[in-house]
């Protein structure tokens, strides 16, 4: 199971933390993705990270602005956004990647206004 | 980078099957294709990974295939249960990570 939080109303050019902390499975030898959903829109790809945090890669869209980090002691996974944009307004998901990305987390609504 | 083509809609009456395109490159599609379905308000289920491999749980219902650059998920026997949007998935990795996701195709039982 994984459980976000951190989500909320955010300014332009604002920062957020958001976390995700999963449970039922060996956290620390699993890659762990975030994946974000504007308002009716579809799915983007935001952001891997691999099981020792020794690789990651980020959307060319956030890439520079938003990190990804894990604290496998906790079983936790982060994602901090910086220079928030009014497009960064999304539901955003952490995903167990296996073969594909499973389970998924229930989401969290991240809303950035001008 | 471009999201993998997929129809904006397709339906069907219960008990019927429909067939979900998938078009993308040899870069991506070429390789690994996961499927996910959506309820409102819900998280995506990853329902089909690896083209054609389905996880424990998910009804043998569901099934997916590739021919070149086009992967196709198919419903069979469709209940009201499946009416949801779905979406495909790849990713290409050479030098960098990069996750791409269809647009999504709802899916409505008539």
């Amino acid at each position: 199971q994984l459980v976000e939080s951190g989500g909320g109303f955010a300014q332009s050019g604002g920062s957020l933390r958001l976390s995700c902390v999963a449970s039922g499975f060996t956290f620390s030898t699993y890659s762990m993705n975030w994946v974000r959903q504007a308002p009716g829109k579809g799915l983007e790809w935001v952001s891997y990270i691999s099981s020792s945090s020794s690789t990651i890669y980020y959307a060319d869209s956030v890439k520079g602005r938003f990190t990804i980090s894990r604290d496998n002691a906790k079983n936790s996974l982060f994602l901090h956004l910086a220079s928030l944009r009014d497009d960064d307004t999304a539901v955003y998901y952490c995903a167990r990647e296996t073969a594909g990305q499973d389970p998924w987390g229930q989401g969290t609504l991240v809303t950035v206004s001008s | 980078q471009s999201a993998l083509t997929q129809p904006a809609s397709v339906s069907g009456s219960p008990g019927q099957s429909i067939t979900i395109s998938c078009t993308g490159t040899s870069s991506d599609v070429g390789g690994y294709v996961s499927w996910y379905q959506q309820h409102p308000g819900k998280a995506p289920k990853l329902m089909i990974y690896d083209v054609s491999s389905r996880p424990s749980g998910v009804s043998n219902r569901f099934s997916g295939s590739k021919s070149g650059n086009t992967a196709s998920l198919t419903i069979s026997g469709l209940q009201a249960e499946d009416e949801a949007v779905y979406y495909c998935s790849s990713y290409t990795r050479s030098t960098t990570l990069r996750y791409v996701f269809g647009i999504g195709t709802k899916v409505t039982v008539l």
